[in-house]
């Protein structure tokens, strides 16, 4: 079935530093990929998406692309806040929602 | 934005009572709503998808007995745990799916402490 491996955490940077966060997924057909994120008490919202490979998403100084050859979408910042702290999933829409186990992010200021 | 509420926020229980969480969508008609469980520093596992006006479909070990779902309208859906036990201590989210849209929009959460 369809499958979500992202980074183990936990991921713990300075103000400014430069982020990445690794997913890879396995799936059958196309699905669409997602960056949720989880502040601490709350439920998720959606960071980025996209929907064909190629496709970059983007949002808050946030980007991802859509590997098809690597079967990746890797989440990266340029320089990273300390209100950027929380916990990050990634996650596939094929027949269904998976998710990745998520990766906690915390910045020091 | 979609926006999906849930109710309540937090909940604390006794073993052996029952506990309902509604999960609603505020702005749009839901025909499919999702339950997840989201253990301490762990991913979401889908609990079971909610078609308003069917049965639930339940994930392979999730007993649908123990966590009755019905959707009864195009914007609410509710999950109610029987006979909470400790073990069911966990934080309870759902999501709804927008007509014709792919993504999800997810409530906040509901935290279960079952005593």
């Amino acid at each position: 079935g369809d499958s979500v491996t992202q980074m183990e955490g936990p991921v713990t940077l300075s103000e400014e530093a430069f982020l990445t966060i690794n997913c890879t997924y396995t799936a059958t057909g196309y699905p669409s990929l997602f960056w949720y994120v989880q502040y601490p008490g709350e439920g998720l919202q959606l960071l980025l998406k996209a929907t064909k490979a190629d496709d970059k998403g983007s949002n808050k100084g946030f980007e991802a692309t859509y590997r098809k050859e690597t079967t990746s979408f890797h989440l990266e910042k340029g320089s990273v806040q300390v209100s950027d702290s929380a916990v990050y999933f990634c996650a596939l829409r094929g027949n269904d929602m998976r998710f990745g186990a998520g990766t906690r992010l915390t910045v020091k200021p | 934005g979609a926006v999906v509420s849930q109710h309540p926020s937090r909940v604390i229980c006794k073993s052996g009572t029952s506990v309902k969480i509604e999960c609603r969508s505020l702005d749009f008609q839901a025909t499919t709503m999702f339950w997840y469980r989201q253990f301490p520093k762990k991913s979401l596992m889908l609990m079971a998808t909610s078609n308003e006006g069917s049965k639930a479909t339940y994930e392979q070990g999730v007993e649908k007995d123990k966590f009755l779902i019905n959707h009864a309208s195009l914007t609410l859906s509710t999950l109610t745990v029987t006979s909470a036990h400790p073990e069911d201590s966990s934080f309870y989210i759902c999501s709804a799916n927008l007509a014709g849209v792919y993504e999800q929009y997810f409530g906040p959460g509901t935290r279960l402490t079952v005593t």
